[in-house]
């Protein structure tokens, strides 16, 4: 059971080059996420997906887009990469367990754009 | 506008010494609250969820508590190994049942 992963862990790319960040989660969880990170900041909801087939604004989605694929990825794609994207990016799935939502993150990707 | 404020942002502890770490919420109407620790160059791993203004939850050396304005972390006896970034979110009544505000975090280190 590997959880919620990411791919690539790490890229740099140039501004205007375009990439898309694969998520995945082998644990049946409905609803999915993307988060951005940055120093001095919380996490931030870039986009969610309730569940198979849909998809929602965050707080900052401007300049991405995304896919729930199926059940089990959720990708995120950067059009036209600009310096400001330059964050870690974080996927996760949510469970109920236990009486509780609990989310579980993958290990992030760490993008520069320069 | 709903937030979420984090206190101290550092904090350095002797193995032992115990403590707590605060958050601060203002939300229209809280649907819950949660607590993750997140390790340098990793994900948050979940630790906790509270819901209602006197629940509390415990976990090993921690124990997480929940009034109508904040939540604190209580680390008791700290060891190195607790030492990572905690990281507090809540779920606003107004905001749907899918969307989450994480505070900045506290980066704790416990010096042995």
């Amino acid at each position: 059971n590997a959880g919620v992963t990411q791919t690539p862990k790490f890229q740099v790319l140039k501004t205007g080059q375009s990439m898309t960040l694969q998520c995945a989660q082998d644990m049946n969880h409905n609803s999915m996420y993307w988060y951005r990170q940055d120093p001095g900041m919380g996490l931030r909801l870039i986009y969610y997906s309730a569940s198979e087939g849909t998809t929602d604004k965050g707080e900052v989605p401007n300049g991405y887009n995304v896919s729930r694929l199926n059940k089990r990825e959720f990708s995120l794609r950067l059009e036209s990469a600009a310096p400001s994207q330059t964050s870690v990016y974080f996927c996760a799935s949510r469970a109920f367990s236990g009486g509780a939502y609990e989310q579980y993150f993958g290990p992030g990707t760490r993008l520069t754009v320069t | 506008e709903d937030q979420v404020t984090q206190s101290p942002e550092a904090l350095r502890l002797q193995e032992g010494e115990s403590s707590s770490l605060n958050c601060s919420y203002t939300v229209s109407g809280l649907r819950g609250l949660f607590w993750y620790r997140q390790d340098p160059g990793k994900g948050p791993e979940f630790l906790f969820t509270l819901y209602s203004a006197g629940e509390e939850k415990e976990k090993e050396r921690l124990k997480a508590t929940l009034t109508k304005k904040e939540s604190f972390l209580h680390i008791t006896a700290p060891k190195p190994e607790d030492s990572a970034t905690y990281l507090c979110a809540v779920q606003a009544v107004g905001s749907g049942t899918y969307k989450y505000i994480f505070g900045t975090g506290t980066r704790l280190k416990v010096l042995a």
